[in-house]
């Protein structure tokens, strides 16, 4: 039992360059969600999905896309990659209310 | 939509002492709340919560209280020891969207030997 698996783990872009994060849960939760994690700023949240095909915008959607077309897998997409985006992002997954985070991706943007 | 404010944003305690962090919201509607701790390095962990038809609840050394009419609860940490410092992160989910979780923006706790 893996829990949530973030891939990858570390990722270097370039402005403007596209990329897509990749969350995993072999939990069988219905809810998924995405957070960057910025210093003095908390995890503020991105986008997230309250099932199977279903996605809603979260505190700060604006330059990310989100799909879950299968339930085990929450995608995040960067299409136009900028300095701002510079984050930890965390996957997370929720039964019961309960969170169950992955172990980050650190993305840096130059 | 729902905000939450979390105070301090660090804390240094001598080891021993208790540790108080407390946190505000904005959605009367909110019915859950819960606290996270993120060690250095790694991913925000669970550690207690509580629902809003619970004004307190203990687990061991940390215990939680709810003041609804005043939308604001607490962390409190007794006797505390070097493992406990980290970043604490209060958490409330949002009424008006069951499945939000709107995160404050942290406290680093240090505890001094």
């Amino acid at each position: 039992n893996a829990g949530v698996t973030q891939t990858p783990k570390f990722r270097v872009l370039k402005t403007g360059q596209s990329m897509t994060l990749l969350c995993a849960q072999d939990m069988n939760h219905e809810y998924m969600y995405w957070y960057r994690q910025d210093p003095g700023m908390g995890l503020r949240l991105i986008h997230y999905s309250v099932g199977e095909g279903t996605t809603a915008k979260g505190e700060v959607p604006d330059g990310y896309n989100v799909s879950r077309l299968k339930k085990q897998n929450f995608l995040l997409g960067l299409e136009s990659a900028a300095p701002s985006q510079t984050s930890v992002y965390f996957c997370a997954s929720s039964y019961d209310d309960k969170a169950f985070f992955g172990q980050g991706t650190r993305l840096t943007v130059v | 939509g729902e905000n939450v404010e979390q105070h301090p944003s660090t804390l240094s305690v001598q080891e021993g002492d208790s540790a108080v962090i407390k946190c505000t919201y904005s959605d009367s509607a909110s019915n859950y709340f819960p606290w996270y701790k993120q060690e250095l390095g790694k991913r925000p962990q669970l550690i207690i919560d509580i629902r809003s038809n619970v004004g307190e609840k203990k687990d061991q050394r940390i215990a939680v209280t709810l003041n609804k009419t005043a939308k604001h609860f607490s962390l409190h940490i007794t006797e505390t020891q070097p493992e406990d410092s980290a970043v604490y992160f209060c958490a409330a989910k949002a009424g008006s969207s069951a499945s939000k979780i709107i995160f404050g923006s942290g406290t680093r706790l240090s505890i001094r030997p």
